[in-house]
C-alpha cells in the first residue's frame, strides 16, 4: 500500500516570496492533517480535514497560511508571504477513521527554508 | 501549563539497559493516548497506544495514570536501533492531536 506522498522534499526560498506544498493521503484515508514541526519541537497541528470540510484550524496563521483539500483527495498548503520563522518541516498526514481518534500515518515532509 | 510535557533529554544508555520517559498532560478531559517515534530526519510513526489498564508490545510497556495527568513508556533491554525521539501524544478535542517536544534516546553498544 503506498504511503503519504509530498512534494517538494525540500524548499529554499527568501522572506516574503510564496511557497506551495503539496499532498497525497493514503487512498482511502477520510482525514488529512498538515503539521508544522520546528527544529527541536513536536509536530504543532496547522489544520485538519476531514473529507473536503475544515474540522480544525484554529492555530492555523490565516493571515498568510492557507489550505484547500478539493474533492477531499489531494491537498495544498500555502505561505504567503513567508517569514523567516516559517523554516520548519511542513508534515502531512492521513487517518482512515473519520471523526475519531486513530493511528495517523505520515509522509515525509517537506523541508522549508526561509532566508 | 503546556498541554504535553516531556523531559526533551538526551537519555543516554548502553545497549541492553532500562529506560523509562514519562509525560505530563493538562487536559483532564483527553481520552486517547500515544506513543509515536520519529527517527531523526523521518517522519513520526505510531509506536503504541496507551490504554487505562496499561500495555505491552515486546520490550515496551506503556502505563497511564489518569489521576496525575500522567503517562510512561518503558523500554527494556534497549537496542541501538531504539535510538529516536519518543512522541508522547495526547487527543485535544474530538479527534486532534497533541504532540509533546519528544524524548531523544540514544543508545550505545
Amino acid at each position: 500500500e503506498a504511503g503519504v506522498a509530498q512534494s517538494p522534499r525540500y524548499k529554499i526560498i527568501e522572506k516574503r516570496q510564496s511557497v506551495a506544498f503539496w499532498c497525497n493521503p493514503i487512498s482511502g484515508h477520510a482525514t488529512l492533517y498538515w503539521y508544522q514541526q520546528i527544529l527541536g519541537q513536536g509536530p504543532k497541528l496547522l489544520i485538519q480535514f476531514q473529507n473536503n470540510g475544515v474540522v480544525d484550524d484554529s492555530q492555523l496563521p490565516k493571515d498568510r497560511f492557507s489550505a484547500e483539500r478539493l474533492k477531499g483527495v489531494d491537498s495544498t498548503l500555502k505561505i504567503q508571504p513567508a517569514k523567516l520563522e516559517d523554516s520548519a518541516v511542513y508534515l502531512c498526514a492521513s487517518s482512515l477513521v473519520a471523526g475519531s481518534v486513530g493511528e495517523q500515518f505520515f509522509g515525509p515532509g517537506t523541508r522549508l527554508t526561509v532566508l | 501549563r503546556k498541554e504535553v510535557e516531556q523531559d526533551p533529554g538526551p537519555f543516554n544508555v548502553p545497549e541492553g539497559a532500562t529506560v523509562a520517559f514519562n509525560c505530563t498532560y493538562s487536559n483532564s478531559a483527553s481520552q486517547s493516548f500515544f506513543w509515536y517515534r520519529q527517527d531523526c530526519r523521518k517522519e513520526p510513526k505510531l509506536l503504541m497506544s496507551v490504554y487505562s489498564s496499561g500495555n505491552e508490545d515486546g520490550r515496551f510497556t506503556a502505563q497511564l495514570n489518569r489521576a496525575s495527568q500522567y503517562i510512561s513508556l518503558l523500554i527494556r533491554d534497549s537496542k541501538l536501533s531504539d535510538s529516536a525521539t519518543y512522541l508522547c501524544v495526547v487527543n485535544r478535542g474530538y479527534s486532534t492531536l497533541t504532540f509533546g517536544k519528544g524524548t531523544m534516546l540514544l543508545v550505545s553498544p
